[in-house]
């Protein structure tokens, strides 16, 4: 399978604790995305990828939040202290030139 | 405002009907437009991918631009039970500090009933 692959793919954590969630994307895709998905919304942007530079972080997301892609390649996000809000589905996709792929999302559930 | 709006609907048609779901964006910076189509509990899944204003057709599914007025539609013909999903607009940055950042609109729930 070529696609974005996405892990895990469900995710159940208590409220204060810390949860990375990694993608890996297209083989040779320069470009990585991060968004967040609640139920009835669009994808909300989170971050994006060129490469192994981190080009935009959403003016939304708290300092709780990081995403790394150490030598331009797979990618992580981590929340910190995560918090009831952060449920949600955490998509990643990738792009090298057009429309970017997406992976399954991983599925964040707070309690 | 955001930056790119989409009616959530959801709109119900009847198998056969032809559809047609639309999107607005407000940023002139907005040069590349994508349809995606989104099952229940799924990742989003492109569709289609254009740059100029005009039609660009694949099979039963037409994409269209409107530069002018910022407007991009997605028209299905023939629609099928199967084509029942949330759509998604996106626009791409192809200027500035925002250059290959992605904007969605809402999306618009669609149902094709037998």
């Amino acid at each position: 399978d070529t696609g974005v692959s996405q892990n895990p793919r469900h995710k159940i954590t208590k409220r204060g604790q810390n949860v990375t969630f990694r993608c890996d994307p297209i083989s040779e895709h320069n470009r990585l995305y991060w968004y967040r998905q609640t139920l009835g919304q669009g994808p909300e942007f989170l971050t994006y990828f060129q490469n192994e530079a981190q080009l935009e972080k959403s003016r939304l997301l708290s300092d709780r939040f990081s995403a790394e892609r150490p030598k331009g390649s797979f990618s992580t996000l981590e929340i910190q202290r995560t918090e009831q809000g952060d449920s949600a589905m955490y998509l990643c996709a990738s792009s090298l030139e057009g429309g970017a792929f997406f992976g399954q999302g991983t599925r964040l559930t707070v309690v | 405002q955001k930056e790119v709006e989409q009616d959530p609907g959801p709109l119900s048609v009847p198998e056969g009907a032809i559809v047609s779901l639309n999107c607005t964006y407000s940023n002139s910076a907005f040069q590349y437009f994508m349809w995606y189509r989104q099952y229940s509990r799924k990742g989003p899944e492109l569709l289609m991918y254009t740059y100029s204003s005009g039609n660009k057709e694949d099979g039963r599914f037409t994409a269209q631009v409107d530069k002018s007025s910022k407007y991009i539609s997605l028209f299905i013909r023939d629609s099928q039970p199967s084509d029942s999903a949330t759509y998604l607009c996106a626009t791409f940055h192809a200027g500035g500090t925002s250059y290959g950042k992605l904007t969605f609109g809402q999306g618009t729930i669609l149902t094709v009933h037998p």
